[in-house]
């Protein structure tokens, strides 16, 4: 059963880069896309963007200007830095699973989220 | 990329029916059957409950189904239980470019 779990700071200051990580533990990481969705206070899903196993990236075009993910296989690590971040940037943090060149077009397992909160 | 149309709100007594309905485009919904659909309870990840728009992942009940036609996909729980209060989100595979986008979210109330 393959398990995500995010971590990073649960408060940046505007301006500043936001840092997140997800770890998976059980199960490869190889041949899957590991994608970042966010979910502001009170509102719905936005796709930020993914890592695949081979290291290709894509990004949402509303943030690709601020967001880079990377990868580190050997830790089975991925991660999200979103910069020059304000208070729209304020939401729950996940990460997300998906294998769609495996045919698997959809998203699970999720991490269970962690909140990033945007203020001085 | 707009997001995909939900309504805000539906609501339903138990043991009844309702349906929420996501409508998209040509260029999302209606080009893929991939559409899936996530419930999500306060406080809580969003959970996989219907895939490729007909489909219930293991474990999933049975009173949850969906469809699609055109643009629209939509999802119906039958049987409505106390716990099936919670958010629905659906999402489209849109292709290769930009590849996922999500509906807005639709609040189911138990009555």
């Amino acid at each position: 059963q393959v398990h995500l779990q995010e971590s990073g700071p649960g408060l940046v200051k505007p301006s500043e880069t936001l840092s997140l990580t997800c770890t998976v533990s059980s199960g490869s990481i190889t041949n899957y896309y590991w994608n970042w969705v966010r979910q502001p206070p009170g509102k719905g899903l936005e796709w930020i963007g993914y890592i695949h196993s081979s290291g290709y990236t894509n990004y949402n075009p509303s943030l690709k200007s601020r967001v880079t993910i990377s990868a580190d296989t050997s830790k089975k690590q991925f991660s999200m830095n979103l910069s020059s971040v304000t208070a729209a940037d304020t939401a729950v943090y996940y990460c997300a699973r998906d294998g769609h060149d495996l045919g698997e077009y959809w998203f699970d397992p999720w991490g269970q989220g962690t909140l990033v909160t945007v203020s001085s | 990329q707009s997001a995909l149309t939900q309504p805000a709100s539906v609501s339903g007594s138990p043991g009844q029916s309702i349906t929420i309905s996501c409508t998209g485009t040509s260029s999302d919904v209606g080009s893929y059957n991939l559409v899936s659909w996530y419930q999500q309870h306060p406080g809580k990840a969003p959970k996989l409950i219907i895939y490729e728009v007909t489909k219930r992942p293991s474990g999933v009940s049975n009173g949850f189904s969906g469809s699609k036609s055109g643009n629209t996909a939509s999802l119906t729980i039958s049987g409505l239980q106390a716990e099936d209060e919670a958010d629905y989100y659906c999402c489209a595979y849109a292709g290769s470019t930009i590849p996922w986008v999500f509906g807005g979210g639709t609040k189911l109330t138990v009555l």
